[in-house]
Order: C-alpha cells, then sequence, then structure tokens
C-alpha cells in the first residue's frame, strides 16, 4: 500500500498571500496525483489531476506540480472561500486508491 | 446537472447490517467505475470500495473486506453499499464518487454529498 504523507497538518496563512502544500508518496506514483477541497459539512471537489492539471471550473490561482513522490499544491492570493481542508489522493497503484492524511489552511 | 445522491444511512447496531443506495442523475453511470468514500468523525477520507463501469472488477479496503459488498444498477442508474457486520470503527459520513477515468483508473470528478452512518448499541 502507498502511503501518502501530507505537511503541514495546518497551514496559517493571512488572505492575498500564497500557500504551500506538501503531499509525498511512500513510493512513485508517476503523475497519477489529484487534490481535493473539502469545507466543513461539505463532499470533496476535485481541485487537480495528473498531479498539475486543474479541473473543470477551478480558478487559476489553484496549481499543482510534481511527479514520483513529491508533489506540491499551490493557492495564489488566498480567498476567504479557500480556508478549508486539502486532501492529496494517489491513483496509481490500487487498490487501496489512498489519501494523506489533510492539511488545514486557516486564517492567519 | 450532473449530480450523486446518497441515502441509507442511519443508526444501527453493532453486528447489524445497512444497504446504502446512490443515485445519478445528469449521466450514465454505466460509463465508469464508481467508488465508495468514508470519512469517520474528525477523521480524513478512506477509500472504502470500488466497481468497474461494466461491473467486472470490484476491489475493497482491507478494512471492509469481506463484510461489505458494492454493486450498481446501470439500469437504474445507481450504485448500491453492502454493510453487513457493522462495527463501531465503520462510523463515519459515506460518500460515492465518480472515477473519471475511462481505460485506467483516474481521479474522483463527482461526489455525493454524503449519507452519515452511525453504528452503536
Amino acid at each position: 500500500e502507498i502511503v501518502m504523507t501530507q505537511s503541514p497538518a495546518t497551514l496559517s496563512v493571512s488572505p492575498g498571500e500564497r500557500a504551500t502544500l506538501s503531499c509525498r508518496a511512500s513510493q512513485s506514483v508517476s503523475f497519477n496525483l489529484a487534490w481535493y477541497q473539502q469545507k466543513p459539512g461539505q463532499a470533496p471537489i476535485l481541485l487537480i489531476y495528473g498531479a498539475s492539471t486543474r479541473a473543470t471550473g477551478i480558478p487559476a490561482r489553484f496549481s499543482g506540480s510534481g511527479s514520483g513522490t513529491e508533489f506540491t499544491l499551490f493557492i495564489n492570493s488566498l480567498q476567504s472561500e479557500d480556508f478549508a481542508f486539502y486532501y492529496c489522493q494517489q491513483y496509481n497503484n490500487w487498490p487501496p486508491w489512498t489519501f494523506g492524511q489533510g492539511t488545514k489552511v486557516e486564517i492567519k | 446537472q450532473v449530480q450523486l445522491v446518497e441515502s441509507g444511512g442511519g443508526v444501527v447496531q453493532p453486528g447489524r447490517s445497512l444497504r446504502l443506495s446512490c443515485a445519478a442523475s445528469g449521466f450514465t453511470i454505466r460509463s465508469y467505475a464508481m467508488h465508495w468514500v468514508r470519512q469517520a468523525p474528525g477523521k480524513g477520507l478512506e477509500w472504502a470500495a470500488v466497481i468497474w463501469d461494466d461491473g467486472s472488477n470490484k476491489y475493497y479496503a482491507d478494512s471492509v473486506k469481506g463484510r461489505f459488498t458494492i454493486s450498481r444498477d446501470n439500469s437504474m442508474n445507481t450504485l448500491y453499499l453492502q454493510m453487513n457486520s457493522l462495527r463501531a470503527e465503520d462510523t463515519a459520513v459515506y460518500y460515492c464518487a465518480r472515477d473519471f477515468g475511462h481505460e485506467l483508473p483516474d481521479a474522483f470528478d463527482v461526489w455525493g454529498h454524503g449519507t452519515m452512518v452511525t453504528v452503536s448499541s
């Protein structure tokens, strides 16, 4: 099973600043990595797939990079609606499909 | 409008069974692999089960293998999760999700709102 590790657990950012979230896989997942946003009481929303492709309707301030075992989600110029939990997920080696434990982006 | 709506959650005693449903609208599920993902209170996302678009393959997380069964009725455009021998640790919000891959699995691009399952005596 591939273990996904996200860091940091909590990220405190001021509105308008840039957030950088990290995700590491225990072995290579190539580019088969997705990022999801989840707000309390709501379902996750797909932000990024293929490590760097924005899903339909996702604002350009969200971007992803990386391959293999190291991945990064960038959120430029944080808006109030961006404060949420973010999860990475690998879909390269399955089953199981595995998620990171999540990063909470909170207002500084 | 592409949408998934789960139902069937509730409070159930340990050892009992429950069947969740996930009704799709705005698209036909026969073209997609479909997953169940769960989230225990205050915890992260945990993948539980998948069924291929044609139903030919089903896979389960070790935590539910042998107790849960995923199925689909393409004519009803509905996904199911039969949960038997429920345990307290199965308490979670259960989401169904669409895998938008066509030949190989890909990311989950459509999610339902979730249905809460509470296992408690």
